[in-house]
């Protein structure tokens, strides 16, 4: 079975701050992980995925996160938070074979001008 | 922004009632999935659609059923609604049926509310 947990449910960053939203995974076969935001009554958008290959992946806006398999983790970094970037963001673990994405509960980022 | 499209955006049901939500998916995708997504949660898989037929299905009571059409749009039904049935409800459409590196993407969501 495949679970993904988000730590912390809420997050608070300044203007022009490192983001760091963190993500584990747990999967018993290789994963393919994602990251998705979605603003206020949207649906979700693609920020970036890892398949294989590069360990660090860089998405749209600025945001990379980077597969650490030693630590099961894959979390999204961003070097200067814009007001902007104010949404939920969610981490979806799949694998090959299977046919359905498990997301995690979500991390609402607050942007404090 | 994607091609999928969601109708309606909005709806309020009385509990028992019945639903039906749509989804048009972007072209050239033969693909559905389906996902509740609760309040204050991430989405929960309920089923995945491909080439009309039903391709998975997660840990959703047979109360919740759909169907694929032809021209791969695809409804979501759900009876004998209860109050906990109130969520988002998201349609992804990709190509192919492997979960695997396959984008999904995903519609803007019908939220429906039970009361």
């Amino acid at each position: 079975a495949q679970s993904v947990t988000q730590l912390g449910s809420h997050v608070s960053v300044s203007e022009g701050a490192l983001v760091l939203l963190r993500c584990n995974y747990s999967s018993s076969v290789p994963p393919y992980l994602f990251w998705y935001v979605q603003y206020p009554n949207q649906g979700l958008q693609l920020l970036l995925k890892y398949t294989t290959g590069a360990t660090l992946v860089k998405g749209i806006n600025g945001f990379e996160a980077e597969f650490k398999k030693s630590e099961t983790s894959f979390h999204l970094t961003k070097p200067s938070a814009h007001m902007s970037d104010a949404a939920e963001y969610f981490c979806a673990v799949t694998s090959s074979g299977t046919y359905k994405y498990i997301f995690g509960t979500g991390t609402r980022l607050k942007v404090l001008a | 922004e994607t091609g999928v499209t969601q109708s309606p955006t909005h709806l309020i049901k009385t509990r028992g009632q019945q639903v039906t939500l749509r989804c048009s998916s972007q072209s050239g995708h033969n693909t559905v999935s389906w996902y509740q997504q609760a309040l204050g949660q991430g989405p929960q898989f309920i089923f995945q659609y491909y080439r009309e037929e039903e391709n998975g299905r997660g840990n959703f009571p047979p109360r919740f059923s759909g169907l694929q059409f032809p021209n791969y749009s695809s409804e979501l039904n759900v009876n004998a609604l209860e109050l906990d049935d109130s969520a988002l409800y998201l349609c992804a459409s990709s190509s192919g049926t492997s979960g695997g590196p396959v984008r999904q993407y995903f519609g803007p969501g019908t939220r429906l509310l039970v009361l």
